[in-house]
C-alpha cells in the first residue's frame, strides 16, 4: 500500500522560531492534506492543497504541494506555545480510493 | 455549525465482546470515513460511507463492519474483540467522497481487556 514518511518525528524549539516538517510519498497524491492533534482530541485540519505546485497560508501556517505530486512541506513561522501537538500530514489519490494515508506525524515541542 | 459527534467517547469491553460506536457527521455532508489510531501504526483508514454504502474499505478483518443510515450518521462495529483492537477510533466527515477535506470528530477511546 501507499506510505508516506514524515519527518522529523520529534522537534524541540524555542518559542519564536521558525519551523519546517514534510512528507514524502512514493506514490502520487492528488490532494495533500495537513492536521494537527492535541492530547485527547481528534485531528484538526489546517490546510488543504489540491495543485502540483499550490502554496498556500493559514495564519502563520504555510503549505505547498510539491511539483511531483509526491511531497508536501508544512512550514509554522514565529512558534507559540499553542503550537504544540502532533502535526500529521494526509495524502489521497484519485477517487480516494484508500482513503486518506497518513504520516507517522512530527511531534512539536516548545521551550519556553 | 456542530462538528463531528462520536458516541461514547470512552468504552472497556471483554475480550470476546463486540462493541458498536456511533458516529454524526457535520450536517450536510455525506461522507463518513473511519480510522484506527494506534501509538505504534498510527492513523490507519478502515472504512468510507457515502449515501449508505460502503465505497471503499481499508486493510482490517471482516471483524470490522460498518453501516450508514440515511440521515448519514455511521456505525462501526467490531465483533469478537482482541486485545489489539484497543486503540482510539476516529471517524471523519466530508461534503464529497473520496476523504477531501476531512473533519475528525474527537474519537473513541476503546480499551479491550
Amino acid at each position: 500500500g501507499q506510505q508516506l514518511n514524515q519527518s522529523p518525528q520529534s522537534m524541540f524549539i524555542q518559542e519564536g522560531e521558525d519551523v519546517s516538517m514534510n512528507c514524502t510519498s512514493s506514490s502520487i497524491f492528488n490532494t495533500w492534506l495537513w492536521y494537527k492533534q492535541e492530547p485527547g482530541e481528534g485531528p484538526v485540519l489546517l490546510i488543504a492543497l489540491y495543485k502540483a505546485g499550490e502554496l498556500t497560508s493559514n495564519g502563520r501556517l504555510t503549505a505547498q504541494f510539491g511539483i511531483t505530486r509526491k511531497d508536501s512541506f508544512l512550514n509554522i513561522s514565529a512558534s507559540i506555545p499553542s503550537d504544540v501537538g502532533i502535526y500529521f500530514c494526509a495524502g489521497a489519490s484519485g477517487g480516494g480510493a484508500d482513503g486518506l494515508t497518513f504520516g507517522k506525524g512530527t511531534h512539536l515541542i516548545i521551550q519556553p | 455549525k456542530a462538528g463531528v459527534t462520536q458516541t461514547p467517547r470512552y468504552l472497556i469491553k471483554t475480550r470476546g465482546q463486540q462493541v458498536t460506536l456511533s458516529c454524526s457527521p457535520i450536517s450536510g455532508h455525506r461522507s463518513v470515513s473511519w480510522y484506527q489510531q494506534t501509538p505504534g501504526q498510527g492513523l490507519q483508514f478502515l472504512f468510507e460511507y457515502f449515501s449508505e454504502t460502503q465505497r471503499n474499505k481499508g486493510n482490517f478483518p471482516g471483524r470490522f463492519s460498518g453501516r450508514q443510515f440515511s440521515n448519514s450518521r455511521s456505525e462501526m462495529n467490531v465483533s469478537t474483540l482482541e486485545l489489539g483492537d484497543s486503540a482510539l477510533y476516529l471517524c471523519a466527515s466530508s461534503l464529497r467522497a473520496g476523504g477531501y477535506e476531512a473533519f475528525f470528530g474527537q474519537g473513541t477511546r476503546l480499551t479491550v481487556v
